[in-house]
């Protein structure tokens, strides 16, 4: 399955550097926020999530920053690799257990 | 395990005719997802199971799109009859409990000519 193509915001970033890709929601009431990522031909895959009252997550190689104020989230990741190609997906997940996506940004590795 | 499985992989049919999507999800998880992705839309969802019963369906297109889950270990979306529109890569994807991370299968690249 291809992510999806021309209409997506895509984030150039060099090999080594750190990479931040940004995410706006609208909706107050998620109680967890995730990120995916979609590589070319295949299915969306679980990086990290973040629940609703916390504002921070770091994992391996990569941080979730939630600012509920401005109902903003981003996705740090650091040192990017040339296999961090790929478009990336917000989601949301409401109490009701329903997973909803939002736009994708595509990452895309300069050497 | 192997994984969320999708099939068929690729499905290219006239319009008009039935079109039959399935999935077998990740055994032990009791949620199920049906997306779509289209390069206007993105990633859609359009009906929602947990223990094998619909719990919401308000993102199915029309009454053309069906879904079933006859029991934990099989899926179908059914399309009938198919339009040009429908074009796109449908995704199942599965989940255990109240988790966040759901498990997508390879998707359904269905083309309506």
């Amino acid at each position: 399955g291809e992510s999806v193509g021309l209409h997506l915001p895509t984030l150039s970033v060099q090999e080594g550097d750190n990479s931040i890709i940004n995410c706006a929601y609208s909706n107050s009431a998620s109680d967890y926020f995730i990120w995916y990522k979609q590589e070319s031909g295949k299915g969306p895959q679980f990086i990290i999530d973040i629940r609703s009252n916390m504002d921070k997550r770091q994992g391996q190689r990569v941080t979730v920053l939630l600012n509920k104020t401005v109902k903003h989230l981003s996705l740090q990741i650091a040192a990017t690799q040339p296999g961090d190609s790929a478009v990336y997906f917000c989601a949301e997940r409401g109490r009701d257990d329903k997973i909803i996506f939002g736009k994708g940004t595509r990452l895309h590795i300069l050497p | 395990d192997a994984g969320v499985i999708q099939s068929p992989r690729h499905e290219v049919t006239e319009m008009g005719q039935e079109v039959t999507l399935r999935c077998k999800p990740i055994s032990g998880h009791n949620s199920l997802f049906w997306y779509r992705q289209t390069m206007m839309r993105g990633l859609e969802l359009l009906i929602y199971f947990n223990n094998n019963v619909p719990i919401d369906d308000s993102g199915m297109p029309e009454d053309r799109f069906s879904a079933k889950m006859p029991n934990a270990s099989f899926s179908t979306l059914k399309i009938q009859p198919s339009e040009p529109r429908d074009s796109a890569v449908y995704f199942c994807a599965s989940k255990h409990g109240v988790g966040t991370e759901a498990f997508f299968g390879q998707g359904t690249r269905l083309t309506v000519v």
